[in-house]
């Protein structure tokens, strides 16, 4: 089955302890991203990639790292995690970098950061 | 101002209604529209794509876009108490340098009552 998949879905941490979410898709896209959702604001962009090594920041990029090593993985790093960092995730992917390319949305992982 | 307005909701309506759903922006770069379904704790579902103006039909989805006044529209016909969502616009265009980043509006909460 064609999915995105993350890990984990659920996750309550505290201020500076270093995570990591993950984010695969089986599906050979070459385009990866990952949105932010909270109330009001809808779903804003943090990182995208277009290809392996290839990452760029999106609209809210700080506090956050990424890096695309291989082309199926996308994981979102937060260093050092602050509260304001409590959202909802999710990652998306799509075949191209182009508009008319539909992009495929992950579960989504609710992080609490306490 | 955000680039895409949208109604928050909640929009409530008896199961057999009209569902009407609109988004309003101001970038006149955008060129691809979407239409994504979210249930309660999923990630979001592409519903409709429509590139630059027109109508698409789908079912029982018809999605309009009028480029002219940047105006974006969904309808749902014989709604159904599970068509009771968040739904969110989408949109983006041929801005290489973003990729394919889709930018969202806030999302309007569907409920269809039985």
């Amino acid at each position: 089955e064609a999915q995105v998949t993350q890990n984990p879905r659920y996750l309550i941490t505290v201020t500076g302890k270093k995570l990591t979410v993950t984010c695969s898709q089986n599906m050979n896209h070459e385009y990866m991203s990952w949105y932010r959702q909270d109330p009001g604001l809808g779903l804003r962009q943090i990182y995208y990639s277009m290809n392996v090594e290839v990452t760029d920041k999106g609209d809210v990029p700080e506090g956050y790292k990424v890096s695309r090593k291989e082309k199926r993985n996308f994981p979102l790093i937060l260093e050092s995690p602050s509260p304001n960092q409590t959202s909802l995730y999710f990652c998306a992917s799509s075949l191209t970098d182009r508009g008319q390319s539909e992009q495929y949305f992950g579960p989504g992982t609710r992080l609490t950061v306490t | 101002q955000k680039e895409v307005e949208q109604d928050p909701g909640p929009l409530s309506v008896p199961e057999g209604a009209i569902v009407s759903l609109n988004c309003t922006y101001s970038n006149s770069a955008f060129q691809y529209f979407m239409w994504y379904r979210q249930y309660s704790r999923k990630g979001p579902e592409l519903l409709m794509y429509t590139y630059s103006s027109g109508n698409k039909e789908d079912g029982r989805f018809t999605a309009q876009v009028d480029k002219s006044s940047k105006y974006i529209s969904l309808f749902i016909r014989d709604s159904q108490p599970s068509d009771s969502a968040t739904y969110l616009c989408a949109m983006t265009g041929l801005i290489k340098a973003a990729g394919n980043k889709l930018t969202f509006g806030g999302g309007t909460r569907v409920l269809v009552k039985p």
